[in-house]
């Protein structure tokens, strides 16, 4: 049973660029979250998504945005890259009926480098 | 707004110590607690979930306490190994799933 995988695992990007990070959840998850981890900080919450739509949203700008497909696999886009966005970039996934009470799984992560 | 703090945020100890760690969250109105653990620049692996309505989780040599009145958890770890030293993140859910974190403890075991 394959957990949740992420990809690439690193990515250098410059300024101004724009990025993909892509997540396949855990089998039989149909939730999934994306996080993001400055170094020696606890992971930040920067969107969910269910059924395709974003359920709820941290405090990020809207530069990042997301989707998710039918198959339940995701994608976080970055747009107009900032140095501030240098990061671990994690997607953690979850069945939404059992999302309050059971654990979330997650990826390896993308560490994202912007120059 | 829900705040988790972990303290301390760097802990050395020799090996074979028994240890705490721990957490503090400002609303008690959560649905879990969970602890993870975190290798450098790798992803999360996690330790040990603790519902709302219990008080405590085992694992093995660790064990997850949960006080949900005082806004406080702690992970106890015996007869630390070097093979123990990660970063140690402790992570509350709120409905629906969203994790907060604090910004984790970074334990080092010495042999």
């Amino acid at each position: 049973d394959a957990g949740v995988t992420q990809s690439p695992t690193h990515l250098i990007k410059t300024r101004g660029q724009q990025v993909t990070l892509r997540c396949s959840p855990k089998s039989g998850h149909d939730t999934v979250s994306w996080y993001q981890q400055a170094l020696g900080q606890g992971p930040q919450f920067i969107f969910q998504y269910y059924e395709e739509e974003e359920r709820q949203r941290g405090n990020f700008p809207d530069r990042f945005s997301g989707h998710q497909f039918p198959n339940y696999s995701s994608e976080l886009n970055v747009n107009a890259l900032l140095l501030g966005d240098s990061a671990l970039y994690l997607c953690a996934s979850t069945l939404l009926l059992a999302s309050s009470t059971d654990t979330q799984y997650f990826g390896p992560g993308t560490r994202l480098t912007v120059l | 707004k829900q705040e988790v703090t972990q303290i301390p945020a760097a802990l050395s100890v020799p090996e074979g110590e028994n240890l705490v760690l721990n957490c503090s969250f400002t609303d008690s109105a959560i649905y879990n607690l969970q602890w993870f653990r975190q290798d450098p620049g790798k992803g999360l692996t996690s330790l040990l979930l603790i519902q709302s309505s219990q008080r405590e989780q085992t694992s093995g040599r660790l064990n997850a306490s949960l006080d949900k009145s005082s806004g406080r958890s702690t992970l106890y770890i015996a007869a630390s190994q070097p093979g123990d030293s990660a970063t140690y993140l402790c992570a509350v859910y709120n409905q629906g799933g969203k994790l907060i974190f604090g910004q984790g403890t970074e334990l080092s075991v010495k042999p």
